[in-house]
């Protein structure tokens, strides 16, 4: 079974500062990948998603994440944060073949505030 | 377009009882997945169903069941609740074909945040 790891599980920024969060998966096969997003009082959103093809992927919000299959990474970036990007972070994978329904597997989430 | 939909908001239940939870689906999708979210951590998958049907499940007991009606929309029944079923329980529907739905993207709605004492 897959597992995804984020690293972070509280980051505090200001403004305009730069924002990568870690998230490694754990499974030897092909994978989809996606980031969502929970903004406070808001339900789950979905940032952006990696299927296949060019390993950076761009989201919505100036959001972006880079697959890297070697390290079995997929990290979110973003240039400049604003406090309206204060919000809970999710990384999740699913496995990509073999047909069926794992359902998508979360990490236990990263919790950024951007302070003004 | 509707989004994904689920009542009760919140739910207040004493151990032993039964609850049943209700997800709308987004208009167009066919599949339905059910997490659990405990605090501080990430959404657990439960089940999916396709058509009716059951067809995933994650590491979940037998006393956490479901249903699919014919217009998509979803049910979560959980039996014997136990103090460790507190937590927000959360709906996603997407468009999948044969159950193959990984391809897909999920839409969350807001969730059931249910309390058991």
């Amino acid at each position: 079974a897959q597992s995804v790891s984020q690293h972070n599980h509280h980051v505090i920024l200001s403004e305009a500062a730069s924002l990568e969060l870690g998230c490694n998966y754990s499974y030897g096969g092909t994978v989809n990948l996606f980031w969502y997003v929970q903004y406070p009082g808001q339900h789950l959103q979905l940032l952006l998603k990696y299927f296949s093809g060019d390993p950076l992927v761009k989201g919505i919000k100036g959001f972006e994440a880079e697959f890297i299959k070697s390290k079995f990474s997929f990290n979110l970036r973003k240039p400049s944060v604003q406090w309206s990007d204060t919000a809970e972070y999710f990384c999740a994978v699913i496995r990509g073949s073999g047909g069926g329904a794992d359902g998508l597997t979360f990490g236990k989430g990263t919790h950024l505030i951007i302070q003004p | 377009e509707t989004g994904v939909t689920q009542s009760p908001t919140h739910l207040i239940k004493t151990r032993g009882q039964q609850v049943t939870l209700r997800c709308s689906s987004q208009s167009g999708h066919n599949t339905v997945s059910w997490y659990q979210q405990a605090l501080g951590q990430g959404p657990q998958f439960i089940f999916q169903y396709y058509r009716e049907e059951e067809n995933g499940r994650g590491n979940f007991p037998p006393r956490f069941s479901g249903l699919q009606f014919p217009n998509y929309s979803s049910e979560l029944n959980v039996n014997a609740l136990e103090l460790d079923d507190s937590a927000l329980y959360l709906c996603a529907s997407s468009s999948g074909t044969s159950g193959a739905f990984y391809s897909y993207e999920q839409y969350f709605g807001p969730g059931t945040r249910l309390t058991v004492t």
